[in-house]
């Protein structure tokens, strides 16, 4: 069955920069596109970045651009998301999720999330 | 940007109710929109796509409806299961965004 595992969360210092990684498995990774997506505590959903299939295209939410870069290893069926220069109000529980099918498509399978805690 | 605004925030229903949650696009979306719920401590699941299509394995009293601007998700008979906090998403463009959310507790 699909699984998508986040790791890599934790508490840093505003200013300070932390890799989250997410490992998938059950089903071909290389075929599927990827995205980014977190909630701050008690709040919403907000996009932050997707990736293509190839690594080829990606797109950053305008609160993260410049920051944040994902990327994928797509011979070790991981995504990640380098976050730098992390603000407070980065602190949230940061999903990896699937695209559905095409490129801006919706997500269907989701992991269990990574607290990132941004805070001196 | 576009921004996706829902209505209400919060709704009261009791088992076998029948509700709806409304969802409106700042700038038409064609039928790029999505349905999710969320429980407690867990991942958003996809419940619809494009608007009305139901995702696979998702029961069949849930209904998605609209397009352009406005957008509804129907619950046709309230299960316990139901009672989550459930998101719309826009996704005409590769910048993606959701609403703000509808909580639906149990009266």
């Amino acid at each position: 069955q699909v699984q998508l595992v986040e790791s890599g969360g934790g508490l840093v210092k505003p200013g300070g920069s932390l890799r989250l990684s997410c490992a998938a498995s059950g089903f071909t990774f290389t075929d599927y596109h990827m995205s980014w997506i977190r909630q701050a505590p008690g709040k919403g959903l907000e996009w932050v970045s997707c990736i293509s299939s190839r690594g080829s295209a990606m797109y950053y939410a305008d609160s993260v651009k410049g920051r944040f870069a994902v990327s994928r290893d797509n011979a070790k069926n991981s995504l990640y998301l380098q976050m730098n220069s992390l603000r407070a109000e980065d602190t949230a529980v940061y999903y990896c999720a699937r695209v559905r099918d095409i490129f801006g498509d919706p997500f269907d399978y989701w992991g269990q999330g990574t607290l990132v805690t941004v805070s001196s | 940007d576009i921004q996706m605004t829902q209505s209400p925030s919060t709704l009261s229903a009791s088992v076998g109710d029948r509700v709806t949650i409304t969802c409106r696009a700042s700038q038409s979306i064609s039928s790029w929109l999505a349905w999710y719920q969320q429980k407690p401590g867990k991942a958003p699941k996809l419940l619809i796509y494009k608007a009305s299509n139901l995702e696979s394995g998702v029961p069949s009293r849930f209904s998605g409806s609209g397009s352009g601007t406005e957008f509804t998700l129907t619950i046709s008979s309230l299960q316990p299961d139901d009672f989550a906090t459930y998101y719309c998403q826009q996704y005409n463009t590769y910048r993606y965004s959701f609403g703000q959310g509808t909580k639906l507790e149990i009266k």
